[in-house]
């Protein structure tokens, strides 16, 4: 079966310009996380989802990052007025249910902003 | 605070050596689970393995194997006869229970083996 996908793979974007990022989440996923990943470092939470209720935007780093899931299944990251500190792979994560289960993860876009 | 720390930032070893990766992790939970995920080369993070907290019992799958310790809050991967194919960034996690059950990911291990 499908696994999670993302999109775009890579993204430029100047400074300033706002992004949109899409997570597809494997279907009937009920759970859906958004992870900052740094060069060099481990993943580092944004937010989550529990279908289309955003439970936890703990993560976001600025007022600048907005996250959807409108439907409960395709999620987006959107990050306004894009600075060269949010350069970052961003990993998008789905799993099951609650209770600890197995996160499966997509590849990532790799946002580089110059 | 909850926290995972992966003090070996790289390790380099020769096909077919035995390798262990260190984990150890913080946190004031009585329940909690701890992961195992692999990043090759490609950037897709690979689950390993999950275990939580009441089950103390090392796990072995193949060349893998993975020793959780409580007394010293450890939970440490060996990889044995390791392979060309093992080369990757391995992560250890916690998943914090008491909100979402996001993930607390280490700084990883970065493992090369070299034929």
């Amino acid at each position: 079966g499908a696994g999670v996908s993302q999109s775009p793979r890579y993204k430029v974007a100047k400074r300033g310009q706002d992004v949109a990022l899409r997570c597809d989440p494997i279907s009937g996923h009920v759970s859906l996380f958004w992870y900052q990943q740094a060069l060099g470092q481990g993943p580092e939470f944004l937010t989550y989802f529990q279908n289309e209720a955003q439970l936890d935007k703990s993560g976001l780093p600025s007022d600048r990052f907005f996250a959807e899931r409108p439907e409960g299944s395709v999620s987006t990251l959107k990050i306004q007025r894009t600075q060269q500190e949010d350069s970052a792979v961003y990993l998008c994560a789905s799993s099951l249910s609650r209770l600890a289960d197995e996160q499966y993860f997509g590849p990532g876009t790799r946002l580089t902003v110059t | 605070a909850q926290k995972v720390t992966q003090a070996q930032t790289e390790i380099s070893v020769v096909e077919k050596e035995d390798v262990t990766l260190d984990c150890v992790y913080e946190t004031r939970d009585t329940t909690y689970y701890l992961f195992w995920y692999k990043q090759p080369p490609s950037g897709e993070l690979v689950f390993l393995i999950r275990r939580n907290s009441f089950d103390e019992q090392n796990e072995i799958s193949g060349r893998y194997s993975w020793n959780f310790q409580k007394s010293t809050s450890s939970f440490n991967f060996t990889i044995t006869a390791s392979q060309v194919v093992d080369s990757a960034v391995y992560f250890c996690a916690l998943s914090d229970l008491d909100n979402t059950d996001k993930l607390i990911f280490g700084t990883g291990t970065r493992l090369q083996v070299f034929p």
